[in-house]
Parts: C-alpha cells; sequence; structure tokens
C-alpha cells in the first residue's frame, strides 16, 4: 500500500518569515495530493490540494508543488501570522479513494 | 463541500464494553471512511464503509474489533468492540465526493478506563 513521509516534525519560524514541509510517496499509481491543517482539538481541514497532472498550484500565501518523477511533493506558506500555528498533514490518494496520511508536522509561528 | 455529522461527539468507556458512533453525511459524499487518531498521532486508516457490503479492512483492523454497517448511501456506523485503554482515540468519520476531496466529520473522542 501506499507510504507516506513527512518531514520536518516540528517546525518553529518567526512570523513573517516562510515555512516548508515536505512529503514524498510511494505509490506511483497516487494522483491526488491533500494538505489538511489541523487546530487543537479540531477536525483535519483540506487547505489545498494538487493533482498529478499540475506542478504547482497557488492560493494567496499557500502554494504547493508536485514532482511526480521523484514523488516529492512539499507545501510552502509564505508571510506566516500567528493564526498558522497548527499541526498540518500530506496525503496521498490513488486507488479507490483511499487518502493515506503523513506523519504531520506541528508548525509554530513566533510573534 | 459536504456536510458529515458524528455522534457522539465524546464518551468515556469501561474497559470491556463496546461503543457505536454513528455518522451522518449528504448526498454530495461517495465513498465512506472510518480513520483514528490516536494522541499526538497521524489520521489511520481503518476501513472503506462499502454500502449494503462488508467493510474493507486495512491491515492491523479486523472486523470483529470494528465491526462497521452502510445500510445506505448517506449513513455509516462503527463499532469499538470489547474497549481497552489502547482504544483511547478519536475517531473519525470521513467521506470523499465525486473529486476525490476527503471531508471529516468533527470525531468522536473514547477515554477507557
Amino acid at each position: 500500500g501506499e507510504n507516506v513521509e513527512q518531514h520536518p516534525s516540528t517546525l518553529s519560524v518567526q512570523e513573517g518569515d516562510s515555512a516548508v514541509i515536505k512529503c514524498t510517496y510511494s505509490d506511483s499509481a497516487s494522483n491526488y495530493f491533500p494538505w489538511y491543517k489541523q487546530e487543537l482539538g479540531k477536525r483535519p481541514q483540506l487547505i489545498i490540494d494538487i493533482r498529478s497532472n499540475v506542478g504547482e498550484k497557488k492560493d494567496q500565501r499557500i502554494a504547493v508543488t508536485l514532482n511526480k518523477t521523484a514523488k516529492h511533493f512539499s507545501l510552502h506558506i509564505t508571510e506566516t501570522q500567528p493564526e498558522d500555528s497548527a499541526v498540518y498533514f500530506c496525503a496521498a490518494s490513488g486507488r479507490y479513494q483511499k487518502v493515506t496520511f503523513g506523519t504531520g508536522t506541528k508548525l509554530q509561528v513566533i510573534p | 463541500s459536504a456536510v458529515i455529522s458524528q455522534k457522539p461527539s465524546r464518551d468515556i468507556c469501561q474497559r470491556g464494553t463496546s461503543l457505536t458512533i454513528q455518522c451522518q453525511v449528504d448526498s454530495q459524499v461517495t465513498m465512506m471512511f472510518w480513520y483514528r487518531q490516536q494522541p499526538g498521532q497521524s489520521l489511520t486508516l481503518i476501513a472503506t464503509a462499502n454500502q449494503g457490503s462488508e467493510a474493507t479492512y486495512e491491515s492491523g483492523f479486523v472486523i470483529d474489533k470494528f465491526p462497521i454497517s452502510r445500510p445506505n448511501l448517506t449513513f455509516s456506523t462503527l463499532t469499538v468492540s470489547n474497549m481497552s485503554p489502547e482504544d483511547s482515540s478519536i475517531y473519525l468519520c470521513s467521506g470523499t465526493d465525486n473529486t476525490g476531496e476527503l471531508f471529516f466529520g468533527e470525531g468522536s473522542r473514547l477515554t477507557v478506563l
């Protein structure tokens, strides 16, 4: 089955700086790569996603890149704000719409 | 976006008992899944809930411990059977729409004493 690895496990940045989270996946059949933000005590919320026919996607301060050849994908958050502090999960989906999650990155934005 | 509701939102249970979690989704949902999130951990897929037939379980999860029903398109239940403290987790009902986007219910936080 699919295996998704995520790094780093924790990340501290100063407010206004950028944050980058990187993931790799194993199943070449995966074609959908969502990113979720989970605040303490809440359900995971989709923040951005990318499909395998696209190399990059941007939504305001958030961007994702995908390298299918290398099976790498990354989340970039620019101009970080304290409200960006949360746990972020990358994920990969392919066969039967099953979504496999990475191990998570706890992002702390220091004011 | 799809709307997914589950209950109970939390419960405290005694060792050896069983608890059933209910999940209701709106009509945009095609596939339904159950995930477990242990404290401070990622989300682990328990099973795919199949309408009108037995669920498809992931490695490490068995029907006797986590029986799942999905009698119709929009409703599913997960039972955690013969609970032990190791079953203390958040259990999340989820579903995908026809684009494959995955939505989550609010989660059910179980504490087993």
